[in-house]
């Protein structure tokens, strides 16, 4: 099942725009996580933030965390066209305190960046 | 080093049958983790090996199931294939299951059509 809400579910910005999308959930967590996946393939791990931190740079990416809202963003900042992609966050639970390798997954957000 | 390497990359299977499908995860990582990802359903946690045994499952029927060899390398079977089994189905792999602070490595998938 799906840990809980992304929004929006597409984007479409102009190269050089900021772009933010924001995922909710619904259990407590470890830990949140956000992900960038590319016309079907794999996923790729862009920045994780732990249940106690409240906001988390990479780069160009600023994660923040409200766990007393259940909800995260994520900020990509000067967008470029490679930045085109689905963005997921998931949640590393802490529902019984196993959750051995188990990640639940919003259901994503498409960003297409224009050049 | 070497990432996540899933083969094969595109199966075509008809109803009915079986199929298997590989994974090896990055040289060291113990932990193995499978996901089934649909237009519908999103990504869905299939199960997780570590050390050759299984510690974690989701909620898939009895037809989905697994292996994990000493070297690591993991296998997941479908048997009595049906059209709704049409995925993309990832592979993570990390040292032991848990985050520990990183994020997880996935594989580039394997694309199933059910015909």
């Amino acid at each position: 099942s799906q840990q809980g809400e992304e929004d929006p579910q597409a984007l479409s910005i102009q190269e050089g725009e900021n772009a933010t999308m924001n995922c909710s959930y619904k259990t407590s967590i470890n830990n949140l996580q956000w992900y960038r996946q590319n016309s079907g393939r794999g996923l790729v791990h862009l920045i994780l933030i732990r249940s106690n931190e409240r906001e988390k740079h990479s780069g160009r990416l600023r994660v923040t965390l409200d766990t007393s809202k259940k909800s995260s963003s994520l900020l990509i900042t000067a967008s470029r066209a490679a930045d085109t992609a689905s963005y997921f966050c998931a949640t590393d639970d802490n529902a019984g305190g196993t959750s051995y390798g188990k990640l639940t997954f919003g259901q994503g957000t498409i960003l297409t960046v224009h050049p | 080093k070497a990432g996540v390497t899933q083969t094969p990359r595109y199966l075509i299977k008809t109803r009915g049958q079986q199929v298997t499908l590989s994974c090896s995860p990055i040289s060291g990582h113990r932990s193995v983790s499978w996901y089934q990802q649909t237009p519908g359903q999103g990504l869905q946690f299939l199960f997780e090996y570590f050390s050759e045994t299984q510690r974690n499952k989701g909620n898939f029927p009895g037809r989905f199931s697994g292996r994990q060899f000493s070297n690591s390398r993991s296998e997941m079977n479908v048997s009595t294939l049906e059209l709704g089994d049409s995925a993309l189905y990832l592979c993570a792999s990390s040292l032991a299951g848990g985050t520990g602070g990183h994020g997880y490595t996935f594989g580039s998938g394997t694309r199933l059509t059910v015909v």
